[in-house]
């Protein structure tokens, strides 16, 4: 079945460092793959996506890079900010036997200080 | 800016009471999911409907959990009688077939 595995946290980091989070899935087909994020207290958000191999998802300095080859979707930011503290959750979804289901991570929580 | 909405955002109560809560999906939105959060288990979907038919609902305790979607714009999940290790953060998402999923604010609950 369809799973997605990512780093363990909690990652604690200062104002302005950089951001890497791993992801590596599992998954039968051609998933799309997601980031979200949750910040305290609310709901999951969608950060980016990429649908294909070699996509790139980017958004408010976040990127990923769908990696077919190595079976990964690892996030990455350049230069992190306080407000950027949440978990961050790797996902997968659209294959074949999935009906449309999300696989989520585990989930990575981020503690940046300043 | 269309939302997910879900009710009550908080809920106390005690063991052995009935639960439920409501998710208005964003309009447009044929898949309604239900998740469940928690410390230990992370994010577990607990059900997951398309066209407001139920696809799969496996990984919702049967004996007393029940997720239903009376017409386009409601969808429920409810728990009777409720136990103390339901206590969690339940979130409704809703989407389009396979594209992005959009999650509601969450309902905490608490069993005493």
């Amino acid at each position: 079945g369809n799973s997605v595995t990512q780093m363990e946290g909690p990652v604690t980091l200062s104002e302005e460092a950089f951001l890497t989070i791993n992801c590596t899935y599992t998954a039968t087909g051609y998933p799309s793959l997601f980031w979200y994020v949750q910040y305290p207290g609310e709901g999951l958000q969608l950060l980016l996506k990429a649908t294909k191999a070699d996509d790139k998802g980017s958004n408010k300095g976040f990127e990923a890079t769908y990696r077919k080859e190595t079976t990964s979707f690892h996030l990455e930011k350049g230069s992190v900010q306080v407000s950027d503290s949440a978990v961050y959750f790797c996902a997968l979804s659209g294959t074949t036997d999935s009906w449309g289901k999300f696989q989520f991570g585990a989930g990575t929580q981020v503690v940046v200080t300043p | 800016d269309a939302r997910v909405t879900q009710t009550p955002r908080h809920k106390v109560t005690e063991m052995g009471q009935e639960v439920t809560m409501r998710c208005q999906p964003i309009l447009g939105h044929n898949t309604v999911f239900w998740y469940r959060q928690t410390m230990m288990q992370g994010l577990e979907l607990l059900a997951y409907f398309r066209n407001r038919a139920p696809l799969d609902d496996s990984g919702m305790p049967k004996d007393r959990f029940s997720a239903e979607m009376p017409d386009a714009t409601l969808a429920t999940l409810k728990i009777q009688p409720s136990e103390p290790r339901d206590s969690a953060v339940y979130f409704c998402a809703s989407g389009l077939s396979e594209e992005t999923q959009y999650f509601g604010p969450g309902t905490r609950l608490l069993v005493l």
